[in-house]
């Protein structure tokens, strides 16, 4: 089945710095999503990207959909102390004739910042 | 987005005993889907639900132990049956936009057994 390589594991960085995250994977996904996760709450969705090569900005977050349709990157700016969480990407894909939308979801980046 | 309601929000258990989870949503949807997060690791599907269906599970979960209602286009459940200590997680309902492609996620209950 699929598998999301996210990287890094773990990010320690200080307030202001910009961050970068991403994921890859051996399988093609119609649709990447990127979902941020608080302690005690459920994922909440970022940023959805839908064609390669999209770039999609939200606010201070941009993220792309790789050519390949195979991974895909997330970058922070001028990070905050709000941004401390929980990212993770996620590839949705539909099963042939199943006509459901299934989400595969990466490891996840836990994002530390400094003030 | 949706707006998704999860009941019980945490549960204390023991060994043997079954929770039913529920799961509300403010509109209709047609796919509703629920995931386990153990401790410290990323969200597996345990199985999606449809109105008027059973559910179709994934690898590694079965009927017995995690039964699935989805009585009506706004509502699900999930029982966690003759539970033990490894069914320790939080599960998590969530909604396919069909409009968008895009899933929402409840709060999620946290459930530990004892």
């Amino acid at each position: 089945g699929q598998q999301l390589n996210q990287s890094p594991q773990s990010m320690f960085i200080q307030e202001g710095e910009d961050v970068s995250m991403n994921c890859t994977s051996s399988s093609i996904f119609n649709t990447w999503l990127w979902y941020k996760q608080d302690p005690g709450e459920g994922p909440v969705l970022l940023i959805a990207l839908y064609k390669a090569g999209e770039l999609t900005s939200n606010g201070r977050l941009t993220a792309q959909f790789g050519i390949t349709r195979k991974d895909s990157f997330l970058n922070i700016s001028a990070s905050i102390p709000s941004d401390v969480g929980i990212y993770f990407c996620a590839g949705q894909f539909e099963p042939s004739g199943a006509g459901s939308y299934q989400l595969t979801f990466g490891k996840g980046t836990k994002l530390s910042v400094i003030p | 987005s949706a707006v998704i309601s999860q009941k019980p929000s945490r549960d204390i258990c023991q060994r043997g005993t079954s929770l039913t989870i529920q799961c509300q949503v403010d509109s209709q949807v047609t796919m509703m889907f629920w995931y386990r997060q153990q401790p410290g690791q990323s969200l597996t599907l345990i199985a999606t639900a449809n109105q008027g269906s059973e559910a179709t599970y994934e690898s590694g979960f079965v009927i017995d132990k995690f039964p699935i209602s989805r009585p009506n286009l706004t509502f699900s459940t999930l029982t966690v049956s003759n539970m033990s200590p490894e069914d320790s997680s939080i599960y998590l309902c969530s909604v396919d936009s069909s409009v968008f492609n895009e899933q929402f996620f409840g709060p999620g209950t946290r459930l530990t057994v004892l």
